[in-house]
């Protein structure tokens, strides 16, 4: 199956600093998708990217699809204390739409 | 609007029950699927359902079945719980399947 693996598992950050989590595959990826879960909560959709190398942005949330669709990051700038949580990314396969979900990267703040 | 919605929030049951967990998708969502989410790991997929007709399992016993009805509200059934089923299932449905995920708050499951 498509499996995605997710770098670091955990992320502690100071507030105002920067950081960047990984997504990486060992086949290509029709789509990747980005989604933040808070702790005690579900996970909330963020981004869908979809074209090779595409990048988009979200306030102090860069995505980027890696140019041989195998590989996707998330970089937030200036971490605040809104930005705890879990973030996972989640491989879209093409022939049946079964979408699968990484371990996450755990995200914890000092203020 | 109402978002997805799953029951009960919150369930306790006894090694070798069975229990039926509720979802009733976003309206005019007709994709609702399944995920166990142990604490500490990602979803891992459980049952995808599509205008009601399986569209994939994942790599769950048979114990674990699942149905989606004609107004595309769907039930999972797990048979003959072991204490490793505590987890929270989560439902989430798609208005289309290449499309974002909206999920439930979830149902947690306690089996003691």
């Amino acid at each position: 199956g498509q499996q995605v693996m997710q770098i670091p598992q955990y992320q502690h950050v100071q507030e105002g600093e920067d950081f960047t989590t990984y997504c990486n595959s060992s086949t290509t990826l029709s789509n990747i998708q980005w989604y933040k879960q808070r702790p005690g909560g579900h996970p909330v959709f963020l981004i869908q990217l979809v074209k090779s190398g595409e990048v988009k942005k979200q306030k102090r949330l860069t995505f980027q699809f890696g140019e041989a669709k195998k590989n996707s990051s998330l970089h937030i700038t200036a971490t605040q204390t809104t930005d705890v949580g879990t973030y996972f990314c989640a491989a879209l396969r093409s022939n049946d739409y079964k979408l699968s979900f990484g371990a996450g990267t755990t995200v914890t703040v000092r203020a | 609007d109402a978002g997805v919605t799953q029951s009960p929030t919150h369930l306790i049951k006894t090694r070798g029950q069975q229990v039926t967990l509720r979802c009733s998708p976003i309206s005019g969502h007709k994709s609702v699927s399944w995920y166990q989410q142990v604490l500490g790991q990602g979803p891992q997929f459980i049952f995808q359902y599509y205008e009601k007709e399986e569209r994939g399992r994942g790599n769950f016993p048979d114990r674990f079945s699942a149905r989606q009805f004609p107004n595309y509200s769907s039930e999972l059934n797990v048979n003959a719980l072991l204490l490793g089923d505590s987890a929270l299932y989560l439902c989430a449905s798609r208005g289309d399947l290449n499309t974002e995920a909206f999920f439930g708050q979830g149902t947690r499951l306690t089996v003691v």
